[in-house]
């Protein structure tokens, strides 16, 4: 089985940190994904990467940059928290290459408190 | 336009009963594929049917079925004889040919009552 897993399940940051959120899966998948989930709104894509070192803008990139050095850690970066972005962040993975019917695969969520 | 649309905030069903969680998707690519996913209150993100836009029977796994209506672009999942562990927020996403994004919606919060 897959296994996509987040540095921490809660986190508890003061506005003005730099954050480090961090995602590591173990079956080779060349994409990974960040999306922030806050209610009423749904799974809101931060930023993707399909190789190492390459990333791309998803629908809410303000505030966030991420970090891809080897292929299986894709890590999250808060340059500078504030209180707006508490929410929940999820890691997602898939292969690549093997046709659109592949799912995501989710680590366990770190829901992030910024105080 | 939203390219997913799932029009229920909240559901609620009797343990043992039936219930459908409409999906309704919007792409003018001819190749694509719909999922479902489950979240408990837990967080974790549960993965329980995917449909392909070719596929010519709909997809069922276990007690979850998916009604794919391609004409109308809906893709409900069903959930047959609910259970007390059913009780989540239930995500539907679609993925456009090769594109890498996942596109959800807004998910719909299941409550099974006993």
């Amino acid at each position: 089985d897959v296994k996509v897993t987040q540095s921490s399940r809660y986190l508890v940051k003061r506005t003005g940190e730099k954050v480090f959120l961090e995602c590591v899966q173990d079956m080779d998948h060349e994409n990974m994904f960040w999306y922030r989930q806050d209610p009423g709104l749904g799974l809101r894509l931060i930023y993707f990467s399909y190789d190492v070192k390459m990333k791309e803008k998803g629908d809410i990139p303000e505030g966030y940059s991420v970090s891809r050095e080897k292929k299986e850690r894709f890590s999250l970066i808060l340059e500078s928290a504030s209180t707006n972005q508490t929410s929940m962040y999820l890691c997602a993975s898939t292969p690549y290459g093997r046709g659109f019917n592949q799912p995501q695969h989710f680590g366990d969520g770190t829901r992030l408190s910024i105080l | 336009a939203q390219k997913i649309t799932q029009t229920q905030p909240g559901m609620f069903v009797q343990e043992k009963e039936a219930v459908t969680l409409d999906c309704t998707y919007d792409t003018s690519d001819p190749s694509y594929g719909l999922f479902w996913y489950k979240q408990p209150s837990s967080g974790e993100m549960i993965f329980l049917i995917y449909q392909g836009s070719y596929d010519q029977q709909n997809a069922t796994e276990g007690r979850y079925s998916l009604n794919f209506q391609k004409a109308r672009k809906s893709a409900n999942l069903v959930i047959s004889a609910s259970q007390l562990g059913d009780s989540a927020m239930y995500f539907c996403a679609m993925r456009e040919g090769q594109v890498h994004q996942f596109y959800f919606g807004t998910g719909t919060s299941l409550t099974v009552i006993p």
